[in-house]
This record gives C-alpha cells, sequence and structure tokens, in this order.
C-alpha cells in the first residue's frame, strides 16, 4: 500500500530564517505531487505541483520554492520566511493516470515568529 | 474568484439523524467531484467522489449527489455519529485524469455531532 510522510510535524522559526519541508511517498511510482497550504481559517490553496522528477509548476507568486530531485520526494523551502508564511502545510500524491484522487500526508504546522 | 464554494461555516446535527453538507461551483469545465474529511492537526481524508456522468454515488453511510444544472453538489451522512465530526472539503477538478490534474477546494464546514 502507499504512504507519505511529512517532516517535521510541527516548526516554529524566526521571521527571515530559511525553510525546509520534506514529503516523501511509499508503495507507488512516478506519482503527481502537490503542495498545499491551510491558514487560519481557510481553504485549501494549492501552492505548487510536479508531474515528474525536476519538473516544478507553481500555482501563485509568493516567497516560497519547491523541488523534486528524486521520483518519490517533494520538498518545500523558503530562503527567507514571512509572517504571512505561518500555516500547516500538506503535501499530496496522486496516480499519474486514472482517477483525480489525491492522497494527503499528515501535514506540517508551522509557526513564524 | 471562488470557484467552489462551500457556503455554510459549520453544521450540528444530532446523532443518528442526517448531517446534509452543500457546495456549489461556477466552473462548467469541472467533470470530477470530491468529498474530503479532515481531523485538527492532520492530513484530509478522501473520502467519496462522483464524476459528471452520475447525479448520485453511494458508498456505506456516504452518498454524493450531483446536480449539473444547478452546479451544485451535497454530501449526505446517514445515520451521523460522533466520530463523524470534523471539517469536510468539497473539491473540483477540470480535467478527468489529466496528467495536470489539479484540485480546488471549497473553504470546508465543520460538521458536529452531538451525542
Amino acid at each position: 500500500s502507499q504512504t507519505i510522510h511529512q517532516w517535521p510535524a510541527t516548526l516554529v522559526q524566526p521571521v527571515g530564517s530559511p525553510l525546509s519541508l520534506e514529503c516523501t511517498v511509499e508503495g507507488t511510482s512516478n506519482p503527481n505531487l502537490y503542495w498545499y497550504r491551510q491558514a487560519a481559517g481557510r481553504g485549501l490553496q494549492l501552492l505548487f505541483y510536479s508531474v515528474g522528477i525536476g519538473q516544478i509548476s507553481s500555482e501563485v507568486p509568493q516567497n516560497l520554492s519547491a523541488s523534486r530531485p528524486q521520483d518519490r520526494q517533494f520538498i518545500l523551502s523558503s530562503k527567507k520566511l514571512l509572517l504571512s508564511d505561518s500555516g500547516f502545510y500538506l503535501c499530496a500524491w496522486r496516480r499519474l493516470a486514472g482517477l483525480n484522487e489525491q492522497f494527503f500526508g499528515p501535514g506540517t504546522r508551522l509557526t513564524v515568529l | 474568484d471562488q470557484q467552489v464554494k462551500q457556503n455554510s461555516p459549520s453544521l450540528s446535527v444530532q446523532e443518528g439523524r442526517i448531517s446534509i453538507l452543500n457546495c456549489d461551483y461556477t466552473n462548467s469545465m469541472f467533470d470530477y467531484f470530491l468529498w474530503y474529511k479532515k481531523y485538527p492537526a492532520e492530513g484530509p481524508t478522501f473520502l467519496i467522489s462522483i464524476s459528471s456522468i452520475k447525479d448520485k454515488n453511494e458508498d456505506g453511510r456516504f452518498t454524493v449527489f450531483l446536480n449539473k444544472s444547478a452546479k451544485h453538489l451535497s454530501l449526505h451522512i446517514v445515520p451521523s455519529q460522533p466520530g463523524d465530526s470534523a471539517v469536510y472539503f468539497c473539491a473540483a477538478s477540470e480535467k478527468y485524469g489529466g496528467a495536470t490534474n489539479k484540485l480546488i477546494f471549497g473553504t470546508g464546514t465543520l460538521l458536529a455531532v452531538q451525542p
């Protein structure tokens, strides 16, 4: 069966510090991968998606970037965090072909102070 | 512009009764719809889906209804249980099985099932 991992589970960072969140998927090959953010009281906003190694599409202009160095690894980064980057970050995967269900990881709670 | 709308931020239902969660969309190109359930501090869990070629899909206590002409879908939970208390997100997709599939999510409805 497929499993998706995210770490860390929680993170408190000062403004201006760098960020690296990691997501890995097990039990599947060549998945589509996604990064979402849920801000307080808001829905899920798609930040980035990737259809393959090194292929990243950005949905909204922002202070964040994403990379996919391996088939089942997706990384969310920032060089300098802003207060507005606080939120709950979710990674998701989907099979490349077939139905559109996406499956989510446990999430990372990021607080920028 | 919010393409997927869940106009009720919260809903309270008695245990054993029916819960009805509603969702509206504006993009007529959406052809696949999903419901997710989310507990606090956890990732959303896929619940049930429906394609635009159907108007109803049932899975145990959960049924999703789709009204394409009204651009409206609803999730029915019967009977409701306290463990169903969570935030429910509606999502829509523009491309069925397309390689660059993206889901557009609503803002969620918090369901509270009272014992």
